[in-house]
Order: C-alpha cells, then sequence, then structure tokens
C-alpha cells in the first residue's frame, strides 16, 4: 500500500489562504469519505485537524476546512498565521489489509 | 480525560531486543483499535499496525510483518510493539494513537528509539 500523495511544501503569508492536496486512488480516497488530517510541530505527536472529509473537532479553528474531489481531499487553511507553520498530513482508510495509509506530508511555511 | 502514556526512549545496541509499552487511561481501553506510527528522522508517519485489545484481533502493514510484534494486556490497559532484534534503521519515533472509528483522536507522546553501536 503506498502512501498518499501531497506536496512537498506549501507557503502563505500571514493573512492569505492555503491549500493542500492529498491524492489517493479508488482503494482509499476515491471510495470512502474517511480522510483525516493531522498536523505535527516539530518533536510533538499530531494533532486531528479534520475527519471524515470535512469534520472539525470540537476545539479547532473554523480556519480549517476540507474536502474532496474523486480521489483527492483537500485540506484548505483560511486566514494563515504564524502558528500554522507546521507539518500536515492526510490519511485515509484503505480497502487493503492495513486499513490506514497516511498522505507524504506537507511542510507549510508563513512567510 | 483520555489519555495514551508511553514507555521512555530507549538506546540499544543493534541484535538486542526492545518492548516498548503505551497505557490508556480515561476510557474503555477494550473498545478501540490501538495503531503503532513510525517516524523516521526527518521523514514522514508510517502506520506499522493495529491491535483491537478487547479480542487481540492485529493487522500489519506488510512491510512490517514478520519485523515487529503488536500486542496488548486488557487486564493493564497497555497495548506494546516489540522487536527480537534490531537493526539501525529502526532508530525512530514512534507513537501510539487511539483510532475513533476510521481516525485518531489521541496520541501517545511518543517513544524514540536509537539503535546505535
Amino acid at each position: 500500500q503506498s502512501a498518499l500523495t501531497q506536496p512537498a511544501s506549501v507557503s502563505g503569508s500571514p493573512g492569505q489562504s492555503i491549500t493542500i492536496s492529498c491524492t489517493g486512488t479508488s482503494s482509499d480516497v476515491g471510495v470512502y469519505n474517511y480522510v483525516s488530517w493531522y498536523q505535527q510541530h516539530p518533536g510533538k505527536a499530531p494533532k486531528l485537524m479534520i475527519y471524515e472529509v470535512s469534520n472539525r473537532p470540537s476545539g479547532i479553528s473554523n480556519r480549517f476546512s476540507g474536502s474532496k474531489s474523486g480521489n483527492t481531499a483537500s485540506l484548505t487553511i483560511s486566514g494563515l498565521q504564524a502558528e500554522d507553520e507546521a507539518d500536515y498530513y492526510c490519511s485515509s482508510y484503505t480497502r487493503s489489509s492495513t486499513l490506514y495509509v497516511f498522505g507524504t506530508g506537507t511542510k507549510v511555511t508563513v512567510l | 480525560e483520555v489519555q495514551l502514556v508511553q514507555s521512555g526512549a530507549e538506546v540499544k545496541k543493534p541484535g538486542e531486543s526492545l518492548k516498548m509499552s503505551c497505557k490508556g487511561s480515561g476510557y474503555n481501553f477494550t473498545n478501540y483499535w490501538i495503531g503503532w506510527v513510525r517516524q523516521m528522522p526527518g521523514k514522514g508517519l508510517e502506520w506499522m499496525g493495529i491491535i483491537y485489545p478487547g479480542d487481540s484481533d492485529t493487522r500489519y502493514r506488510p512491510s512490517f510483518q514478520g519485523q515487529v510484534t503488536i500486542s496488548a494486556d486488557k487486564s493493564i490497559s497497555s497495548a506494546y510493539l516489540q522487536w527480537s532484534s534490531l537493526k539501525g534503521s529502526d532508530t525512530a519515533l514512534y507513537f501510539c494513537a487511539r483510532l475513533s472509528g476510521d481516525h485518531v483522536d489521541h496520541w501517545g507522546q511518543g517513544t524514540l528509539v536509537t539503535v546505535s553501536s
């Protein structure tokens, strides 16, 4: 089971919006609405930001939103802030025996 | 409050064995899958495998099958990840994670493993 494909890096200025893509296949992203997104600061545990494509857990800012079209899911961060600078990973349920797969990860830089 | 507390950092030599732990509290440990995730230095997150403590049903990612053993002891709300013979390439940060359906809603703090002669 290969990792989902994300851009290595995305950057934006404070206040701008950025979008991170997550491309899978018809065995994972394309067939299940079970895509989640995680934020990870260096040396820290990941933190859930979005689940089931577009749902925000309690306490997560509405600046974070998720969507999906076909085999590609997306995470949008609006009103970019300095504290948003981190690595972001998508994850999807998959038909394979491993059940779950992560994306390759995207480093978000706030200019 | 749900918590997953992992055992401390380890420094090992190649060929040595290791068993790390992840203790859950604040919820019914038997009712949620626990997954193990590897993060090699400077790299991304990788699922290694998952276990359902209620019946010890375990699934491994093919690349980790036979390389590690995942187990759980529901009587003490703990999950384990073990190696019988470590290699330098096992140097990584390892996380345990609670799966709530399709996503991870709680993570352990991570256990750093360094394997060096």
